[in-house]
């Protein structure tokens, strides 16, 4: 079975310091990870996937198999990244994608 | 850029109605799913389609059936609201093959059931 836990319901963190949004996730073959973003009023959005090995606004996220885990992290936060922010796993060959319960990220100024 | 579109941004049903909510996608993309968001549980999956009628039970299918007639529209069905279905509606489409590529997402439905 496919599992994906956020553990934070709710993270505030000040401006300019640094955040990580925690991941883990239960599956027992090779997985493919995303996290997803969800902005005040607008549609939820693919931030960043693990096969890609991609920095998007500032944001990265390290596939950790020995851990099931895929955090997601920036060093200087800044306020637009408020928003809620969802992990998603889909396992190998999967027609689905199964999400965590999402974690609301506050930047205050 | 990719359109995946929800007819209705809000509605309000009362038990027992049966209830539709609609889903268009302009880019052929194959896959189609429906998830209901509420807080606290993510998003879960109702159901999905990966061709025209074709359609394969998510993780809460019960409550809910599901309808693709055509390759662009995935319909989602309650037979009898209920009270307990209030919540918020996402639509989503991707191309064929495994969920490596990414989804594209309706803006939402906003269902209350009185």
């Amino acid at each position: 079975a496919q599992r994906v836990t956020q553990p934070e319901k709710l993270l505030s963190v000040f401006k300019g310091a640094p955040v990580e949004l925690k991941c883990n996730y239960s599956y027992s073959g090779s997985p493919e990870l995303f996290w997803y973003v969800q902005y005040s009023r607008q549609r939820l959005q693919l931030l960043l996937r693990h096969i890609s090995r991609e920095s998007i606004k500032g944001f990265t996220a390290d596939l950790n198999k020995g851990e099931t885990s895929f955090h997601l992290k920036k060093p200087f936060a800044q306020e637009e990244d408020s928003a809620m922010y969802y992990c998603a796993l889909s396992g190998q060959g999967a027609q689905k994608l199964v999400f965590g319960q999402g974690t609301r990220l506050t930047i205050n100024p | 850029d990719v359109k995946v579109t929800q007819s209705s941004r809000y509605l309000v049903k009362r038990t027992g109605e049966k209830v539709f909510l609609e889903c268009v996608q302009d880019m052929d993309h194959e896959n189609m799913f429906w998830y209901r968001q509420d807080p606290g549980l993510g998003l879960r999956l109702i159901y999905f389609s990966y061709d025209v009628k074709m359609k394969e039970k998510g993780d809460i299918p019960e409550g809910y059936s599901v309808s693709r007639e055509k390759k662009e529209r995935f319909s989602l069905i309650l037979e009898s609201a209920s009270t307990n279905q209030t919540s918020m509606y996402l639509c989503a489409s991707c191309s064929s093959g495994a969920l490596s590529e990414k989804l594209f997402f309706g803006s939402g439905t906003q269902l209350s059931v009185l």
